[in-house]
């Protein structure tokens, strides 16, 4: 069974500072990897999806690299903005026939402070 | 394009009632789900519609029933509402291109 996990739970940073949000899966075989964002109350946003066969992907000032061998993906953001704020959620979604269902991590909580 | 829409957005339900949580997508997606997420367990699978006319079961499906009643609706009911469904539920619809969710219903149960 594919279980994903997220560190740190929690992140409290600086205005201004670039920062790095954590993922790993335990099985290698998957269709894409997913970032979401979360705001307190809301649903989840779609921030940036990696296919199986790619590296990395960027918008603006995230960007999300996948090294599928090592079961590992990293979120950057660069010159991090109150704004950030937020939950971040890694999920992923397994190879094989089927519905593309996805396997979530728990998030990690960042705080950027002004 | 509204994306996902889900109703209603809050509901109050004693131990016991029975309710339905209707979600609708506009984007042609064949995939449609249904999560739960509480606090310390992240999001879980309840059901999911790989496409219009089938169901199948996620990790949580007990106590839950679904309807794909056609390609832009998904609906979840819960037959007689118990304290431990008590959660935020969300919608999300897939193309096999990445997930797209509602905003959410936010269920207590007394």
């Amino acid at each position: 069974k594919q279980e994903v996990t997220q560190i740190p739970a929690a992140l409290s940073v600086p205005e201004g500072e670039n920062l790095v949000l954590n993922c790993s899966f335990t099985d290698s075989a998957i269709y894409n990897l997913q970032w979401f964002r979360q705001d307190p109350g809301k649903g989840l946003t779609s921030l940036l999806l990696i296919q199986s066969s790619q590296r990395e992907q960027t918008s603006g000032r995230l960007n999300a690299s996948l090294d599928k061998s090592s079961g590992r993906s990293t979120l950057y953001i660069a010159a991090s903005q109150p704004g950030d704020s937020a939950t971040y959620l890694c999920a992923v979604e397994d190879s094989g026939a089927g519905s593309y269902q996805l396997t979530f991590g728990k998030g990690t909580k960042l705080s950027v402070i002004p | 394009n509204a994306g996902v829409t889900q109703t209603p957005k809050f509901q109050v339900l004693k131990t016991g009632q029975s309710m339905t949580l209707q979600c609708a997508q506009d984007m042609n997606h064949n995939s449609m789900y249904w999560y739960r997420q509480d606090p310390g367990m992240g999001l879980r699978l309840i059901y999911y519609s790989a496409s219009e006319g089938t169901t199948d079961k996620g990790e949580v499906p007990n106590g839950y029933n679904v309807s794909r009643l056609n390609k832009r609706e998904f609906s979840l009911r819960l037959e007689s509402a118990a304290p431990s469904q008590t959660s935020v539920y969300f919608c999300a619809s897939s193309s096999g291109t990445g997930e797209f969710f509602g905003p959410g219903t936010r269920l207590t149960v007394l």
